[in-house]
């Protein structure tokens, strides 16, 4: 069964990156896309971005100009690097594995996030 | 850029009652919707995936139907594990979530 692992430091200063590893076991990063979510204390959740296991991405235009998602094969892990953090990127940060289900003769394409790890609080503040 | 609202953004049950969520969309986005449940403290866990499939694991009493902006999430009879905040997810474009409706205890 897999099973997601955040982890990463819990207080960056204002300005900096935050910098977040998840670790995937009890299965293969290979073959999926995998996502970062985000949730601010007391407020929804906002989906950041994904990776492919190959590499490619697709991010939040929100936040692309600062997000840099990234996979290790090697280590069954992906990443994620937020620049230029500010107070508003204090949230709780989950990593997600994301399937691609395809139904019907044209070949429709549905994505959810079946797989979650338990998150892990950020908080930037200096 | 897709919006999505939910309602009502909170409600009050008891244990046994019929529970019906609203999902509405900006566009039309088909079927391309999903459904969380988020307990205080934990991860997201899905419920429903295409608007209407069910999950594995989750419990029949869970069940998701619409198409094109306007969706719904029915527990049959609300049991005491299911209190929680529900999120609605579309994945037409990008992967935006609903602002949430948080279920209590009447």
């Amino acid at each position: 069964q897999v099973q997601l692992q955040e982890s990463g430091p819990g207080l960056v200063k204002p300005s900096e990156t935050l910098s977040l590893t998840c670790t995937v076991s009890g299965g293969s990063i290979s073959s999926y896309y995998w996502s970062w979510i985000r949730q601010p204390p007391g407020k929804g959740l906002e989906w950041i971005g994904y990776i492919y296991y190959s590499g490619s991405t697709n991010y939040n235009p929100s936040l692309k100009s600062r997000v840099t998602i990234s996979v290790d094969t090697s280590k069954n892990q992906f990443s994620l690097k937020l620049s230029s953090v500010t107070a508003a990127d204090t949230a709780v940060y989950y990593c997600a594995r994301r399937i691609t289900m395809v139904r019907g003769v044209n070949y429709y394409y549905y994505y959810y996030m079946d797989v979650w790890g338990k998150g892990t609080t950020v908080t930037v503040s200096s | 850029d897709i919006q999505m609202t939910q309602s009502p953004s909170s409600l009050s049950a008891s244990v046994g009652d019929r529970v019906t969520i609203t999902c509405r969309a900006s566009q039309s986005i088909s079927s391309y919707l999903n459904w969380y449940q988020q307990k205080p403290g934990k991860a997201p866990k899905l419920l429903i995936y295409a608007a209407s499939s069910l999950q594995s694991g989750v419990p029949s009493r869970f069940s998701g139907s619409g198409s094109g902006t306007d969706f719904t999430l029915t527990i049959s009879s609300l049991q005491p594990e299911d209190f929680a905040t529900y999120y609605c997810q579309q994945s037409y474009s990008t992967l935006g979530f609903g602002p949430g409706t948080k279920v209590d205890i009447k």
